[in-house]
């Protein structure tokens, strides 16, 4: 199985703070990463697929990047309605994986 | 808009079996390979099972091979997860979702509590 190892567990930030989250896949994946968005209570919201694509309706203060076995995702300029739990996930191979989360608080 | 709605979830005991179904509106349900994600209480996401559009392919994480059978009615836009030989760390909301590009999943429904204990 492909091991997706996910950092920082914990992180917080300012509001107007640029953050970064990581993904570190124990293979090479081909961009085949997706981040999700899951408020407290909520069902999980697809954010960035392939990577870097944003899906739509989704605020372009989120970006994704990588290739091979590194990827992140990047929120410019924290607001509160950021405030939430992240993962990643790679769609490369079955079992589909994910990361074990990043829960984003705001400081 | 896009719908996924799931039902079926409740408390059961080990060894019990349980069905969930999902009712999908507002896409072409045929056209779509689609998924169950679990997420154990204050635990991570965890995929279960995926079906092809056809339902002629599927897939499963192997703590499930063999339990847990995924099945669709295109007829009906309707998904299906029979769980049986339940046991306690299934505990669980499941989650109906769509497969979207390279793998992303771009629905999701709002989740079904499944909770196995005697």
């Amino acid at each position: 199985d492909i091991q997706m190892t996910q950092s920082p567990a914990s992180l917080s930030a300012s509001l107007g703070e640029t953050v970064s989250i990581e993904c570190l896949a124990s293979v090479g994946i081909s961009n085949d990463l997706a981040w999700y968005q899951q408020k407290s209570g909520k069902s999980p919201q697809l954010l960035i697929y392939a990577a870097s694509r944003l899906q739509d309706g989704v605020p372009s203060r989120f970006t994704g990047s990588g290739s091979g076995t590194r990827y992140s995702l990047k929120i410019s300029g924290m607001q509160p309605e950021d405030e939430a739990d992240y993962f990643c996930q790679q769609g490369y191979t079955y079992p589909v994986t994910f990361g074990s989360g990043t829960k984003l608080e705001i400081k | 808009e896009v719908r996924l709605v799931e039902s079926g979830g409740g408390l059961v005991q080990p060894g019990r079996s349980l069905k969930l179904s999902c009712a999908a509106s507002g896409f072409t349900f045929s056209d779509s390979y689609m998924a169950w994600v679990r997420q154990a209480p204050t635990k991570g996401l965890e995929w279960v099972a995926s079906i092809s559009n056809s339902g002629t392919t599927t897939y499963y994480r192997d703590s499930v091979r063999g339990r847990f059978f995924i099945s669709r009615d295109n007829a009906e836009s309707a998904l299906y997860l029979q769980m049986d030989s339940l046991r306690s760390e299934d505990t669980a909301t499941y989650y109906c979702t769509r497969v979207g590009t390279r793998y992303g999943f771009d629905y999701w429904g709002q989740g079904v509590m499944v909770t196995v204990s005697s």
